[in-house]
């Protein structure tokens, strides 16, 4: 079983809708949880952080993490087209490492 | 937010040769790291490179292999050695962020094609 698993999509929206992305993950330990945007031929950008357990929000966005069932989540709120890119959850696991999911690409349309 | 770039941003290369590849940062850095992204694939960490002492690779990695320099706060390279089609991917560095490790700054990436 992988330390994080990712749904790689592709997610095709209109533009508007509330997309909702998730992660499952496996070490129930992991303390610290991102969201990457990446766009095309760029690197990551960090989106948002969660320590432990609980909801977090910026403006469009919420980061939801459920540690009871291992799970965690993006959503955002009228998605626009320049929402479109790669999102990728990520776990801070220690040692100075962090693994990431496969990352799951989202299209919102015009 | 720390400034990230990397040279070459793509490149061609033929088989058995070796590319390196450079990040400079605008800040200084105690820690950097260096991924590989493969299509479909997520971020895998290759090494971190720690000023002043030898890279740590990660399992599957070696020296040899990808041989790591980083002799300022600034500045590190990524040798990709006698390569393989295999190695075709995008290379990335990143730099630990102000707030803590688990923040990351990532430079553009480099896009290896080996033929």
């Amino acid at each position: 079983q992988k330390e994080v698993e990712q749904d790689p999509g592709p997610l095709s929206v209109p533009e508007g809708a509330i997309v909702s992305l998730n992660c499952t993950y496996s070490n129930s330990a992991f303390q610290y949880f991102m969201w990457y945007r990446q766009y095309s031929r760029k690197g990551p950008e960090l989106l948002m952080y969660t320590y432990s357990s609980g909801n977090k929000e910026d403006g469009r966005f919420t980061a939801q993490v459920d540690k009871s069932s291992k799970y965690i989540s993006l959503f955002i709120r009228d998605s626009q087209p320049s929402d479109s890119a790669t999102y990728l959850c990520a776990i801070y696991t220690g040692g100075f490492k962090t693994i990431f999911g496969a990352g799951t690409r989202l299209f919102v349309k015009a | 937010s720390a400034v990230i770039s990397q040279k070459p941003s793509r490149d061609i290369c033929q088989r058995g040769t070796s590319l390196t590849i450079q990040c400079q940062v605008d800040s200084q850095v105690t820690m950097m790291f260096w991924y590989r992204q493969q299509p479909g694939q997520s971020l895998t960490l290759i090494a971190t490179a720690n000023q002043g002492s030898e890279a740590t690779y990660e399992s599957g990695f070696v020296i040899d292999k990808f041989p790591i320099s980083r002799p300022n706060l600034t500045f590190s390279t990524l040798t990709v050695s006698n390569m393989s089609p295999e190695d075709s991917s995008i290379y990335l560095c990143s730099v630990e962020g102000q707030t803590g490790l688990y923040e990351q700054y990532f430079g553009p990436g480099t896009r290896l094609t080996v033929t």
